[in-house]
């Protein structure tokens, strides 16, 4: 069974730019969630899509955004990007994103705006 | 609000020696409790859990946790520290269904 696949792995950008990150999930998957991490804030959750719809979200600025297709694939967009933005960005997904199931993560994309 | 703390950003341990990285937690409700390892340039794998039962839970690689209730805690051991153990450890929990909280954070270093 595939993993989580997460696309590109590497990506720099500009300040002002735009970036989409994609994410799919393994197959029979329908939750998908997206984390930050950084060196000084950690992992930090971004947002969570199920079955088309975001069931949760954390605390980003609207700059930050994303949507799942029918096949539960992923994309999150950030628009105006900053220095800041820098970060391993991770998705995870699971079967049905419930409180006693373990996630399982992609090996990131990691973005440096400069 | 759910938190989870580690308190060590950084564990050393001698091969062959036991190990702890330390978590504590605060949560409503039922906690249902994760540790996850990062191995450099990769994503967050899975080692354990605890949702319910016993409180001694048995993961992956030879990683064990142990889940105390009266001292809200959620301690990772292991019996006898590798060097390929050395790594990223984070404790989590979910604060709602599918959110996930994680620790800030403990490296694992075992010398040889």
């Amino acid at each position: 069974k595939a993993g989580v696949t997460q696309t590109p792995r590497y990506l720099i950008k500009t300040r002002g730019q735009q970036v989409t990150l994609s994410c799919s999930p393994i197959s029979g998957h329908r939750s998908v969630s997206w984390y930050q991490q950084t060196p000084g804030q950690g992992l930090q959750f971004l947002f969570e899509y199920f079955s088309e719809t975001q069931r949760n979200k954390g605390n980003f600025p609207g700059r930050f955004s994303g949507r799942q297709f029918s096949n539960s694939r992923s994309e999150m967009n950030v628009s105006t990007l900053e220095l800041g933005d820098s970060a391993l960005y991770l998705c995870a997904s699971s079967p049905v994103g419930q409180v006693n199931t373990e996630a399982f993560f992609g090996q990131g994309t990691r973005l440096t705006v400069v | 609000a759910q938190s989870v703390a580690q308190p060590e950003d950084q564990v050393n341990v001698a091969e062959g020696n036991p190990l702890t990285v330390k978590c504590t937690y605060s949560v409503s409700g039922n906690p249902y409790l994760f540790w996850y390892v990062q191995y450099p340039n990769r994503g967050l794998q899975f080692l354990l859990k605890y949702i319910t039962g016993d409180n001694l839970v048995k993961g992956s690689y030879g990683f064990e946790a142990e889940f105390n209730k009266s001292q809200t805690s959620f301690h990772l051991k292991k019996p006898s520290a590798l060097v390929s153990d050395s790594a990223l450890y984070f404790c989590a929990s979910y604060s709602s269904a599918s959110k996930i909280i994680f620790g800030s954070g403990t490296r694992l270093s075992i010398r040889p």
